[in-house]
């Protein structure tokens, strides 16, 4: 079984501060791995997403994640916060089978941007 | 762009009503998805399906079914919805390993 642990339920950083978001995960398997943001009343976006190749991921606006397998950990980073990077952040871990691709998802961190 | 759609964002039923959720993609997926999310629990797999008239259950099944009639169109059924039913409910497509969400549909019962 695969399992996915945010670190962090809340988390708060100033505006142009760094933004760390930590996900580690476990998986029987050589992972997917994505991170999804959500906006407050919104479905889940993707941010980025890591199958093979190059570990370090570059996304949508402005956001990387660094795959680390002896750490099994993805975490989430951006330069410099903006007022707009405020929402929930989700990370996953995907598993094949039946074709399906099910994901299993970590239980979010609600970031919030301090003007 | 992909297009994932929920028949409605927000819905308010009463306690013992059969309820259904509607969702429906435009990009001719083979999988489709319904999870629950609820605070601090992130998103919980309920039911998915990978063909027409297919249907897996997924963490959480118990007082929920599906319908996959078309391959377009998702279908969540609450046969008798219950308090503890009260929850954000997402629906996902994909065509491979990435998923493509809906808007979600807030679910009240009362």
């Amino acid at each position: 079984a695969q399992s996915v642990t945010q670190l962090g339920s809340h988390v708060s950083v100033s505006e142009g501060a760094l933004v760390l978001l930590r996900c580690n995960y476990s998986s029987s398997v050589p992972p997917y791995l994505f991170w999804y943001v959500q906006y407050p009343n919104q479905g889940l976006q993707l941010l980025l997403k890591y199958t093979t190749g190059a570990t370090l991921v570059k996304g949508i606006n402005g956001f990387e994640a660094e795959f680390k397998k002896s750490e099994t950990s993805f975490h989430l980073t951006k330069p410099s916060a903006h007022m707009s990077d405020a929402a929930e952040y989700f990370c996953a871990v995907s598993q094949s089978g039946a074709g399906s691709y099910q994901l299993t998802f970590g239980k979010g961190t609600k970031l919030s941007v301090i003007p | 762009d992909v297009k994932v759609t929920q028949s409605s964002r927000y819905l308010v039923k009463r306690t013992g009503e059969k309820v259904f959720l509607e969702c429906v993609q435009d990009m001719d997926h083979e999988n489709m998805f319904w999870y629950r999310q609820d605070p601090g629990l992130g998103l919980r797999l309920i039911y998915f399906s990978y063909d027409v008239k297919m249907k897996e259950k997924g963490d959480i099944p118990e007082g929920y079914s599906v319908s996959r009639e078309k391959k377009e169109r998702f279908s969540l059924i609450l046969e008798s919805a219950s308090t503890n039913q009260t929850s954000m409910y997402l629906c996902a497509s994909n065509p491979g390993n990435e998923q493509f969400f809906g808007p979600g549909t807030r679910l009240t019962v009362l």
